[in-house]
């Protein structure tokens, strides 16, 4: 089944404790996106990949950092979380840019 | 860079009657429109999207129409059922392939119909 996977699906944690959150598709897609939804500002992009070892900001990138070291893997890492940062997590990946993305089902993130 | 405004932010109907939902973007150069369509506890999923050279699109109960000139794009659903409810957002791009090119999201609107 087509899909791409996010862990974990919870997650809470305190403000400087670094985590990641991992996700990975099986669409052999070139294209990946972290987005963030928060209630009145919709999804916002945070970072997106256009390949293997090709990243780039999005919108909001201030606090995360990306890798893309493999195609079908694009972990969002926050080095040390901060409250503001509390939020809806999604990852996406997308046969191209701007077409169709394919979403995973969200990291619910609550840093205290 | 592109700006994508989404009204309402909520919608309630009755099972039955109709539900439209309204975006204006400000990038002339835009030319993909899709409709996302998250359920509870789910990922957003396209469900209609339209490009600049169609004026409207129809897909059994729903339907998307572009007014290139005006700016702005709507979503039509037609004898809306309960399993119409959930949050809908709309996006905009430009659909090159290069790093400037993104699809920029609505603020999202939240359908709930009535039983």
């Amino acid at each position: 089944e087509a899909q791409v996977t996010q862990n974990p699906r919870y997650l809470i944690t305190v403000t400087g404790k670094k985590l990641t959150v991992t996700c990975s598709q099986n669409m052999n897609h070139e294209y990946m996106s972290w987005y963030r939804q928060d209630p009145g500002l919709g999804l916002r992009q945070i970072y997106y990949s256009m390949n293997v070892e090709v990243t780039d900001k999005g919108d909001v990138p201030e606090g995360y950092k990306v890798s893309r070291k493999e195609k079908r893997n694009f972990p969002l890492i926050l080095e040390s979380p901060s409250p503001n940062q509390t939020s809806l997590y999604f990852c996406a990946s997308s046969p191209t840019l701007t077409g169709e993305q394919y979403f995973g089902p969200g990291t619910r993130l609550t840093v205290t | 860079g592109e700006n994508v405004e989404q009204h309402p932010s909520t919608l309630s109907v009755q099972e039955g009657d109709s539900a439209v939902i309204k975006c204006t973007y400000s990038d002339s150069a835009s030319n993909y429109f899709p409709w996302y369509k998250q359920e509870l506890g789910k990922g957003p999923q396209l469900i209609i999207d339209i490009r600049s050279n169609v004026g409207e699109k129809k897909d059994q109960r729903i339907a998307v129409t572009l007014n290139k000139t005006a700016k702005h794009f709507s979503l039509h659903i037609t004898e809306t059922q309960p399993e119409d409810s959930a949050v809908y957002f709309c996006a905009a791009s430009t659909g090159g392939k290069s790093s400037g090119d993104k699809l920029t999201f609505g603020t999202g609107t939240r359908l709930a119909v009535r039983p």
